[in-house]
């Protein structure tokens, strides 16, 4: 099992539509997360990070559910420069506190 | 403001050769990584650094080195390039634990 598991998607949506993306973590020790946002053939960007607390960011909403191990990201009101691909993202404990990726999933918004 | 910068941006190998991937960053971050992107796929750790002096294996190290001299460079050397290295480099630093990382743009390496 993938450490960090997302569906690939792509999900192609309307503008102006919210879209829920979800990822789930198997190393229960993780101790932080992250939703990144990568462009095509760009680096990574941090996008947000995820609290146990849920935390919003203007149209974005992460939530983190730790007995579920499972993350969420939000997007209400989708633009055409949300298209991306977004990558989530755990810290572990110990080991350089490595960062671990999912695979990340695709968003394409359509006008 | 350069963050985290990585040279050379492109370049293309032929099997066999070697080559340095430079990484160097000015924001004092003592964690410092190396990750590789296929095509479709997610980053994969290479190889980590919690300060000067001090490197460890990531996921996939094999075919590689690194060295950490000083806090700002961590260069990455690819010894006998192969195509199955052909990807995307990126390099990474984040100040410490539960901290966000910043990457660099990315070195497009093809093995030919």
């Amino acid at each position: 099992r993938k450490e960090v598991e997302q569906d690939p998607g792509p999900f192609n949506v309307p503008e102006g539509a919210t879209v829920a993306f979800n990822c789930t973590y198997s190393n229960s020790a993780s101790q932080s997360f992250f939703w990144y946002r990568q462009d095509c053939r760009k680096e990574p960007k941090l996008l947000m990070s995820v609290y146990s607390s849920g935390n919003e960011d203007g149209r974005f909403t992460a939530q983190l559910n730790r007995a579920s191990q499972y993350i969420s990201l939000l997007i209400r009101d989708s633009k055409l420069s949300d298209s991306a691909t977004y990558l989530c993202v755990s810290r572990g404990a110990g080991g350089g506190n490595k960062l671990t990726f999912g695979t990340g999933t695709q968003l394409k918004v359509e006008l | 403001n350069a963050g985290v910068t990585q040279t050379p941006k492109f370049r293309i190998l032929k099997i066999g050769q070697s080559m340095t991937l430079q990484c160097t960053q000015d924001m004092n971050h003592n964690y410092m990584y190396w990750y590789r992107q296929d095509p479709g796929m997610g980053l994969k750790l290479i190889y980590y650094s919690v300060g000067a002096g001090i490197t460890d294996k990531g996921e996939v190290p094999n075919g590689y080195n690194v060295s950490r001299s000083t806090t700002e460079d961590f260069p990455l050397r690819l010894e006998l390039a192969a195509p199955s290295q052909t990807s995307v480099y990126f390099c990474a630093s984040s100040r410490g634990e539960a901290t966000e990382a910043f990457f660099g743009q990315g070195t497009r390496l093809t093995v030919v």
